[in-house]
């Protein structure tokens, strides 16, 4: 079984619409939760980070957390065509960032 | 501020040759990672740097792999001898030692 399970979709939604796109891990060690987003060629970049549960919001983004679950969220308002990229979860259970557990990512599409 | 940065952005070679991949960080981060992402699979972590010493090498396939990082600046990682099954994407990232990790845009490596 992996450590963090993602669907790696693909999910097409049309501009506008909310995304929710989600991870399930089973490493109850976990306390750092990220979500990256990764353009076609480059590199993943940090979107959003929370530590332990609860909610963090930024501008359009939400990212939500659920130890008890071990369920992690993130949601997209008002999308756009320009977060059509693909969106990788990742984690780990230590300070420093060292070896973060990545999910597969899911290839979002957002339609005009 | 320049990102990180990695060269070549691809790489073919044939099995049995040697490759050997470069990273220079962002300035001022003491903290440098390689991670490979294989067709179809998570990206997964390799090793992590703090300065020049090796903080964490378990993500490391085998011994036909060698990371170095000189006086604490830039990473070079060499495969030798390069198999098939070493054809993926090589990202490095760096960091200020939190959760933050700054990702280059990879070195594509196909072995042939």
């Amino acid at each position: 079984q992996k450590e963090v399970e993602q669907d790696p979709g693909p999910l097409s939604v049309p501009e506008g619409a909310i995304v929710s796109l989600n991870c399930t891990y089973s490493n109850s060690a976990f306390q750092y939760f990220m979500w990256y987003r990764q353009y076609s060629r480059k590199g993943p970049e940090l979107l959003m980070y929370t530590y332990s549960s609860g909610n963090k919001e930024d501008g359009r983004f939400t990212a939500q957390v659920d130890k008890s679950s071990k369920y992690i969220s993130l949601f997209i308002r008002d999308s756009q065509p320009s977060d059509s990229a693909t969106y990788l979860c990742a984690m780990n259970g230590n300070t420093g960032g060292f070896k973060t557990i990545f999910g597969a990512g899911t290839r979002l599409f957002v339609k005009a | 501020e320049a990102g990180v940065t990695q060269f070549p952005s691809h790489s073919v070679i044939e099995k049995g040759q040697t490759v050997t991949l470069r990273c220079d960080p962002i300035s001022g981060h003491d903290n440098l990672y390689w991670y490979r992402r294989v067709m179809g699979k998570e990206i997964k972590f390799l090793l992590h740097f703090v300065k020049e010493s090796k903080q964490d090498e378990s993500g490391m396939p085998n011994n036909r792999f060698l990371a170095e990082r000189t006086g604490g600046t830039y990473s070079t990682l060499k495969v030798q001898p390069a198999e098939l099954e070493d054809s993926g994407v090589y990202f490095c990232a760096s960091s200020q030692g939190g959760q933050k990790l700054f990702f280059g845009s990879g070195t594509q490596l196909s072995v042939l």
